[in-house]
């Protein structure tokens, strides 16, 4: 079974620290990654997608991609009580034709 | 641009009865995927449907369903309705599957099952 791994938490990040949060996968062909923010009672969005191994860095974010860890990770730098959220760890695979397996997600309290 | 619509908003059933859920993709995107969110289980794929195929699908009975349709807009049906069926179910859409597979999810439908 393909799984993708993050701590429920809640993670809680002073205002104006990094956040950090972690993922893992199971499935070794997973070539697509996907970071998505759930605020309470919406619908996800799109943060960030990565591909390659190493950083992705778009404004306050950056993901992280270590295939041979099987490791995913989304740094938030600065954070503001707006990131408070939670995020999906999401991977796609040509194996599986593509389909879409989201972890659980972590949700992130930021505090003022 | 128009985002993807989801109708109804908001719904009611009894157990026993079947409900039928309606999503209509941005412009332009072919793909439409359905989930099932609920505050203990996460987001759980449902299926996903390309070019009115349905590429994937995920471990749900065959009381689920959907389709379709050519101008991508898809339904999904749920029958003989059960309590634990009570959920958030978010339609999302994209291009089409591949790499970069980025979804848009709509405003979603709830439904309580009493």
């Amino acid at each position: 079974q393909k799984e993708v791994e993050q701590n429920s938490g809640p993670l809680s990040v002073p205002e104006g620290a990094i956040a950090s949060l972690n993922c893992t996968y199971s499935d070794r062909g997973s070539q697509s990654f996907f970071w998505y923010r759930q605020y309470s009672g919406k619908s996800p969005e799109l943060i960030m997608s990565i591909y390659s191994n190493g950083d992705k860095e778009d404004g306050r974010f950056t993901a992280q991609l270590n295939k041979a860890s099987q490791y995913v990770s989304l740094l938030i730098r600065d954070s503001q009580p707006s990131d408070s959220a939670t995020y999906l760890c999401v991977a796609s695979s040509t194996v599986s034709n593509y389909q879409l397996i989201w972890g659980a997600g972590t949700k992130l309290i930021i505090k003022p | 641009k128009a985002g993807v619509t989801q109708t109804p908003r908001y719904l009611i059933k009894t157990r026993g009865q079947q409900v039928t859920l309606s999503c209509s993709p941005i412009s332009g995107h072919r793909s439409v995927s359905w989930y099932q969110q609920t505050p203990g289980q996460g987001l759980q794929f449902l299926f996903e449907y390309f070019s009115e195929t349905q590429r994937n699908k995920g471990n749900f009975p065959g009381r689920f369903s959907g389709r379709q349709f050519s101008n991508s807009r898809s339904e999904m049906n749920v029958s003989t309705l059960e309590l634990g069926d009570s959920a958030l179910y978010l339609c999302a859409s994209s291009h089409g599957p591949g790499r970069a597979n980025v979804l848009t999810f709509g405003a979603g439908s709830r439904l309580t099952v009493l």
